[in-house]
């Protein structure tokens, strides 16, 4: 099956910078990517995804970049704020598939 | 009015007690799902459901069931507890199709002794 790998489990940046995440997957089959985000002690939700059509989404400060055949993609938070400080889950299925797989979460933690 | 609710939201169980968490959607969505998370592993899927009526193993069903009476309603079993099954777990609802989002309840801290 599918394999989501995260390759930062804690991320630190000083406010205003970029921060970037990186993911892996394993089965060249997926074609939806979620990222979702988990402030402390809350649940998590959905932030942003990108679909294998495209290489590159962005919605606000957020943008995805996705490399099919390096089967990675990256998830990049610019002018990061404080309330950007989180987990950070990427994820990995197919279309129409009812399973994601996840990876294991990156810890963002934004400094003064 | 959150569209994902899980009860209860902390429990307490003895070793070989039956556990049972309990999840509602009120997103009507047809897929339910039941997540366990621990740290270095992130999220983990139990067991998942198509509708009602349906349960479906996911990656890591050893020691739980799950039940999906309803559309709305999809509950989590361990028979047995042991105190391995000590976790957070995050029941979650979505749609196949154009939209795969999933929508998260609040989350389930469990605690085996």
């Amino acid at each position: 099956g599918e394999k989501v790998e995260q390759h930062e489990s804690t991320l630190s940046v000083r406010e205003g910078d970029s921060a970037v995440i990186n993911c892996t997957y394993t089965d060249t089959a997926s074609s939806y990517f979620p990222w979702y985000k988990q402030e402390a002690g809350k649940s998590l939700h959905f932030v942003i995804d990108i679909r294998s059509n495209v290489d590159r989404k962005q919605s606000q400060r957020l943008i995805v970049l996705l490399d099919k055949k390096a089967k990675r993609f990256s998830l990049h938070i610019t002018a990061t704020q404080p309330e950007d400080s989180a987990i950070y889950f990427c994820a990995a299925t197919n279309y129409g598939n009812e399973k994601i797989t996840f990876g294991a979460g990156t810890k963002l933690t934004i400094k003064p | 009015e959150a569209a994902v609710t899980q009860s209860p939201r902390n429990k307490v169980a003895v070793t070989g007690g039956k556990v049972t968490l309990s999840c509602n959607q009120t997103n009507n969505h047809n897929n339910m799902y039941w997540y366990r998370q621990d740290t270095g592993h992130g999220l983990r899927l139990i067991h998942y459901s198509y509708g009602a009526g349906s349960t479906e193993k996911g990656d890591i069903p050893d020691g739980y069931k799950a039940s999906r009476p309803s559309q709305e309603n999809f509950s989590l079993i361990l028979e047995l507890a042991t105190p391995s099954q000590t976790s957070v777990y995050f029941c979650a609802s979505g749609d196949a199709g154009d939209q795969d989002t999933q929508y998260f309840g609040p989350g389930t801290r469990l605690l085996v002794l």
